[in-house]
């Protein structure tokens, strides 16, 4: 079946700081993959994606590439901020006749100034 | 402007009743999804839907029931079947269609049980 497993949290980083959120994926097919950003009390927000091997996706200073060889797609940005203070959720979706979108647990990042 | 729109935010129940948390998208989706969201935890999927009048259980249906009447809409009944229904509950929508399909939220429904 299909699965994500992402780093476990929470993950306490100072400002400037280089982050990695890893994510790991088990699939049937060729899985689109995202990385979703929730801010405390909201509903979950796309922060970037891919949809086939070797794509980078990026947005707001964030980026993740597609690795098929390591089935893969982990988080990086360069320097954080307190803004960046969230739980991050790592998905794919896979085109078939029960197509669903499929979550990982999530990791809560802290930001300290 | 298009979205998703939950109503309400806030939700309270007493025990034994049913309560309907809605769920409108005017994003032309074909595919919408009720997931649960626990203090500290991911997303459970209770019930997804591809199509109007058809609609699938995911992992945690029991304790809950949905309707798809309308393309636009994919309201959530939580049932007195429920035993722990207190929970921050997400809509979504997609496409459904080929590689390309993200989910689009709605803000969430906070539901306590008193």
């Amino acid at each position: 079946g299909n699965s994500v497993t992402q780093m476990e949290g929470p993950v306490t980083l100072s400002e400037e700081a280089f982050l990695t959120i890893n994510c790991t994926y088990t699939a049937t097919g060729y899985p689109s993959l995202f990385w979703y950003v929730q801010y405390p009390g909201e509903g979950l927000q796309l922060l970037l994606k891919a949809t086939k091997a070797d794509d980078k996706g990026s947005n707001k200073g964030f980026e993740a590439t597609y690795r098929k060889e390591t089935t893969s797609f982990h988080l990086e940005k360069g320097s954080v901020q307190v803004s960046d203070s969230a739980v991050y959720f790592c998905a794919l979706s896979v085109y078939s006749s029960a197509s669903k979108i499929i979550f990982g647990s999530g990791t809560r990042l802290s930001i300290r100034p | 402007d298009g979205g998703i729109t939950q109503s309400p935010k806030y939700l309270f129940r007493k025990e034994g009743q049913n309560v309907t948390l809605s769920c409108e998208q005017n994003l032309n989706h074909d595919a919408m999804y009720w997931y649960r969201q626990d203090p500290g935890q991911g997303l459970r999927l209770i019930y997804y839907s591809q199509i109007v009048n058809d609609f699938q259980k995911g992992d945690i249906a029991e304790g809950y029931s949905v309707s798809r009447e309308k393309k636009e809409s994919f309201p959530l009944t939580v049932t007195s079947a429920q035993k722990n229904p207190t929970a921050f509950y997400l809509c979504a929508s997609s496409t459904d269609r080929g590689m390309n399909t993200e989910a689009f939220f709605g803000q969430g429904t906070r539901l306590t049980v008193v």
